[in-house]
């Protein structure tokens, strides 16, 4: 199975900061990796898919990086609607598994 | 507009069973492949059950292996999960997804609001 570490599990930021995220796979998954944003209470979200293509209605303040074992999720200027957990997602073969989330918090 | 709505959760004992179903509207169902995932409470997300467009191909986690079957009605535009052998570990928020192709391991682009399966003695 291909384990998903993601790096920080909490962030503290400011509205207007720039905050990256890192996930790694425990083998290459080429860009088979999707980033999603979870808000308490409610379903994920699909942010960005195949590493750095940005979801239909996603702002662009979000974009993705990286391939085969080390991948980023970068929000520039973030806003308030921002603060949530972010989990990335490897989907290079039939079973899929996710990074443990990061949560974005207000500093 | 692509909707998912789960239903099916609720209270069930250790060594019970369930069934939860998803109904899809607003795409072609039998063109996606479809998911299903968890979440216990306060932890993060579990993939657990993968399934193709038509059905004919399955695939599960090493944790539900053999206890849960994922499934699909296409003529009446359904998913299920059948939960088996239960424990209180599988206690969580199950969400259907819908993938972007008709074979699995695909992003997943649309979520249901989630059924919450609680099970405890």
């Amino acid at each position: 199975d291909i384990q998903m570490t993601q790096s920080p599990s909490t962030l503290s930021a400011s509205v207007g900061d720039r905050v990256t995220i890192t996930c790694r796979a425990s083998q290459t998954i080429d860009n088979w990796l999707a980033w999603y944003q979870q808000k308490s209470g409610k379903a994920p979200k699909l942010l960005i898919y195949k590493a750095s293509r940005l979801e239909s209605g996603v702002p662009s303040r979000f974009s993705g990086s990286g391939s085969d074992t080390e991948f980023t999720l970068t929000i520039n200027n973030l806003q308030p609607d921002d603060f949530a957990t972010y989990y990335c997602q490897q989907y290079i073969g039939y079973s899929c598994s996710f990074g443990q989330g990061t949560k974005l918090e207000i500093k | 507009e692509v909707q998912l709505l789960e239903s099916g959760g609720g209270l069930v004992q250790p060594g019970g069973s369930l069934r939860v179903s998803c109904a899809a509207s607003g795409f072609t169902f039998s063109s996606f492949a479809m998911y299903w995932v968890r979440q216990a409470p306060g932890k993060g997300l579990e993939w657990v059950s993968g399934i193709s467009g038509g059905g004919g191909s399955t695939y599960d986690s090493d944790s539900v292996k053999g206890r849960f079957t994922i499934s699909r009605d296409n003529s009446k535009n359904t998913l299920y999960l059948q939960m088996n052998s239960l424990r209180v570990e599988d206690t969580a928020v199950y969400y259907c997804a819908k993938g972007t192709r008709p074979t699995p391991g695909t992003s997943h682009e649309h979520w249901g609001q989630g059924t919450l399966v609680t099970v405890s003695s």
